[in-house]
């Protein structure tokens, strides 16, 4: 089964509005990472995020991450169209030397 | 810097023919991952490799797929015979070294493969 499970799968927002995603996993990490897939492309690395932190931010994204709860959420503020894409979580376990993936949100971005 | 280069971008074959899928990763790059995406699925991996040497293939179907990495540079994908079920985007990544805790990673465009 897989590692990470995002939440929702689809979400569908007005430009300018925020988005929120959630991802849930079910052993202890070293990281996460999420990644935007747009569509027809490869995955592109957004954000890392180490166990030992709490919350880290990249220009309109913000990434958290509460062990404790075993979740992390990634909140992208004043969305575009532009932000219209898949959005993946990658959790890397503390026993295993990669990164697995989750299936994904699909975020919609109306202009 | 290049980014990740893959070729073909698109492939259509008719199950039980073979196909075969390059990957070129960036320069400096040790590690390279092959991913196999199901449509509406996130990436699965198939074989990572450390240089020229095999780190994890344990969800790669040895029956039908192989890989190799010669000369830790570029790297190849194959499928012989393909089954229906084969049709997917095939992935390719890479990042500057393998870390324990998961390395960033870079992904090439993908090849999308239809198996008819």
């Amino acid at each position: 089964s897989q590692q990470g499970e995002e939440d929702p799968q689809a979400l569908s927002i007005q430009e300018g509005e925020n988005a929120t995603m959630n991802c849930s996993y079910k052993t202890s990490i070293n990281n996460l990472q999420w990644y935007r897939q747009n569509s027809g492309r490869g995955l592109v690395h957004l954000i890392l995020i180490r166990s030992n932190e709490r919350e880290k931010h990249s220009g309109r994204l913000r990434v958290t991450l509460d062990t404790s709860k075993k979740s992390s959420s990634l909140l992208i503020t004043a969305s575009r169209a532009a932000d219209t894409a898949s959005y993946f979580c990658a959790t890397a376990p503390t026993n295993a030397g990669k990164s697995t993936f989750g299936d994904g949100t699909t975020l919609t971005v109306k202009p | 810097e290049a980014g990740v280069a893959q070729s073909p971008r698109y492939k259509i074959i008719e199950k039980r023919q073979s196909v075969a899928f390059w990957c070129n990763p960036i320069s400096g790059h040790a590690t390279l991952y092959w991913y196999q995406q199901i449509l509406g699925q996130g990436p699965k991996l198939l074989i990572q490799f450390q240089n020229n040497g095999v780190v994890d293939d344990s969800q790669l179907p040895k029956d039908r797929f192989s890989a190799e990495r010669l000369k830790g540079v570029d790297s190849t994908l194959k499928i012989q015979p393909a089954k229906l079920e084969d049709s997917a985007v095939y992935l390719c990544a890479s990042s500057y070294r393998r870390v324990a805790g998961g390395a960033v990673q870079y992904f090439g465009p993908g090849t999308r493969l239809t198996v008819t």
